[in-house]
C-alpha cells in the first residue's frame, strides 16, 4: 500500500525568502502525486501534480515540484513567498490503476515573517 | 459556477443525535468522497462512491453513513455512534479518467 511522509510540521520562512517542502512517499512504482493547499477554514485546493513525463511540475501561485524517483521524493518549491502563502500544505499519492483513493500526509504549516 | 458545496458550514450535535452533512456537485463528476480532518492528523477517507447507488467504506467509516442516490449529490450522517465526531469534514468528487480530486469548502462538526 502507498504512503506518503510530510517530515516537517511546521516551517517559518521570510517573505520573499525561497521555500522547499519536502514529500517522501512509500510506492513500488511511480505513483501519482499532488500538492494541495488549504487556508484555515477552508477546503483543499489543488496546487499540482505529476502522473508521468517531464518530472518538474509547474503549478498555480508560482510554486513548483520535482518528482525524484531514486529519492521517492516530490518536494514543492517557490523560488520567492508572499505572506498570502501561510496555509497549510499537502502532500498526496495515488496509485495508477489500483483504486481511486489518494493517501494524504499529515500536511506542513507554513508561516511567513514580514 | 461549476464546483462542489458542502452545506451547513457550521453543525453543532447534542449527544445521541444523528446529523447529516450536504455535499453536491454540478461538475458532473463520476466519483465523490467523504474525508475527516482533525488537527495534525491530515485527512483520512470515511466513505467513496465510484457510482451512484454504490458507495465503499474508507479508512474510518465506522459512526458513519452514506447514500448515493443522485449523481449530484452524496451526503454524510454522522450517527450517534460516533463518539468522538468533532471534526472538520470535507466532500471531493473526481470524474472518471483522471485521478485529482477536487474539494469542497467543509463543515465544522462540533458537539454541545
Amino acid at each position: 500500500a502507498q504512503s506518503v511522509t510530510q517530515p516537517d510540521i511546521h516551517i517559518t520562512v521570510s517573505e520573499g525568502a525561497s521555500l522547499e517542502l519536502r514529500c517522501n512517499y512509500s510506492y513500488g512504482a511511480t505513483p501519482y502525486l499532488f500538492w494541495y493547499v488549504q487556508s484555515p477554514g477552508q477546503g483543499l485546493q489543488l496546487l499540482l501534480k505529476y502522473f508521468s513525463g517531464d518530472t518538474l511540475v509547474q503549478g498555480i501561485k508560482g510554486f513548483e515540484a520535482e518528482f525524484k524517483r531514486s529519492q521517492s521524493s516530490f518536494n514543492l518549491r517557490k523560488p520567492s513567498v508572499h505572506w498570502s502563502d501561510a496555509a497549510e500544505y499537502f502532500c498526496a499519492v495515488g496509485a495508477p490503476n489500483r483504486d481511486d483513493k489518494i493517501i494524504f500526509g499529515k500536511g506542513t504549516r507554513l508561516h511567513i515573517l514580514p | 459556477d461549476g464546483g462542489i458545496t458542502q452545506s451547513p458550514k457550521y453543525l453543532f450535535r447534542k449527544e445521541g443525535q444523528n446529523v447529516t452533512l450536504s455535499c453536491e456537485q454540478n461538475l458532473n463528476h463520476d466519483a465523490m468522497y467523504w474525508y475527516r480532518q482533525d488537527p495534525g492528523q491530515g485527512l483520512r477517507l470515511i466513505y467513496y462512491s465510484q457510482i451512484v447507488n454504490d458507495f465503499q467504506k474508507g479508512d474510518i467509516a465506522e459512526g458513519y453513513s452514506v447514500s448515493r442516490e443522485k449523481k449530484e449529490s452524496f451526503p454524510l450522517t454522522v450517527t450517534s455512534a460516533q463518539k468522538n465526531p468533532t471534526a472538520f469534514y470535507l466532500c471531493a468528487s473526481r470524474t472518471t479518467g483522471t485521478e485529482t480530486q477536487y474539494f469542497g469548502p467543509g463543515t465544522r462538526l462540533l458537539v454541545l
